[in-house]
């Protein structure tokens, strides 16, 4: 099994439906982080946690909301999904000990909101 | 401007040549990564860099602290080489990524 898990791997929803993106890891890592990847655009940093009652905003967490659940599971929520929220999403994890720090990255999950 | 600027954004190399990929970042950082995306999207860490000089295998990757530059190399270069490499640096003002757009490397047999 993968270090960091992501599910579903493809979506397809319809403009304003609400979407759950999962991530589990089986690192031990304390921090998660949600990525979001467009064409010609670095990936930005959507949410990120140090541990499970710490959640923070990223630069473009707008329209997006987190949970996490436990140590090892970090949900991405999209509310109500729009067209410009198409893009490739990553979780992430680093062990938050030590500088600098190691990162793992899930597969990755492609959202297509139509 | 970014604050991680890569270069060249695209490369297409023949088998066999050495390829140099480039990263210039303006923030003060307690790390560098580099990161290799293949076609299908999964990312997978190469290095992690706060000073000198790393190999792997065929890759090297370097930084130089001062300068606020690094650079990827590969050598005797592969179809298989072909991916998205990406740049990304740990501020050190906080415990966060910020990334470069990407280099394509596109190697033809």
């Amino acid at each position: 099994d993968a270090d960091v898990t992501q599910t579903p791997r493809n979506r397809i929803t319809k403009t304003g439906k609400r979407i759950m993106l999962e991530c589990s890891q089986t690192k031990g890592h304390d921090r998660m982080y949600w990525y979001r990847q467009d064409p010609g655009l670095g990936l930005r940093l959507i949410y990120y946690s140090f541990d499970v009652k710490d959640i923070n905003k990223g630069e473009i967490s707008d329209g997006y909301s987190v949970s996490r659940q436990a140590q090892a599971k970090f949900s991405l929520s999209l509310e109500s999904a729009i067209p410009n929220q198409t893009a490739l999403y990553f979780c992430a994890t680093s062990d938050g000990t030590g500088v600098p720090k190691g990162y793992t990255f899930g597969s990755g999950t492609r959202l297509t909101v139509v | 401007k970014n604050e991680v600027e890569q270069s060249p954004q695209n490369l297409t190399a023949q088998e066999g040549e050495f390829i140099t990929i480039n990263c210039s970042y303006s923030v003060g950082i307690s790390a560098l990564h580099w990161l290799q995306q293949h076609p299908g999207g999964g990312i997978v860490s190469l290095f992690m860099l706060s000073s000198g000089k790393k190999k792997h295998g065929r890759l090297i990757a370097t930084i130089n602290i001062q300068e606020k530059h690094s650079s990827l190399h590969i050598t005797a270069s592969h179809p298989r080489d072909s991916a998205v490499y990406i740049c990304a640096v740990e501020e050190t003002s906080g415990s966060r990524l910020t990334f470069g757009e990407g280099t394509q490397l596109t190697v033809n047999p």
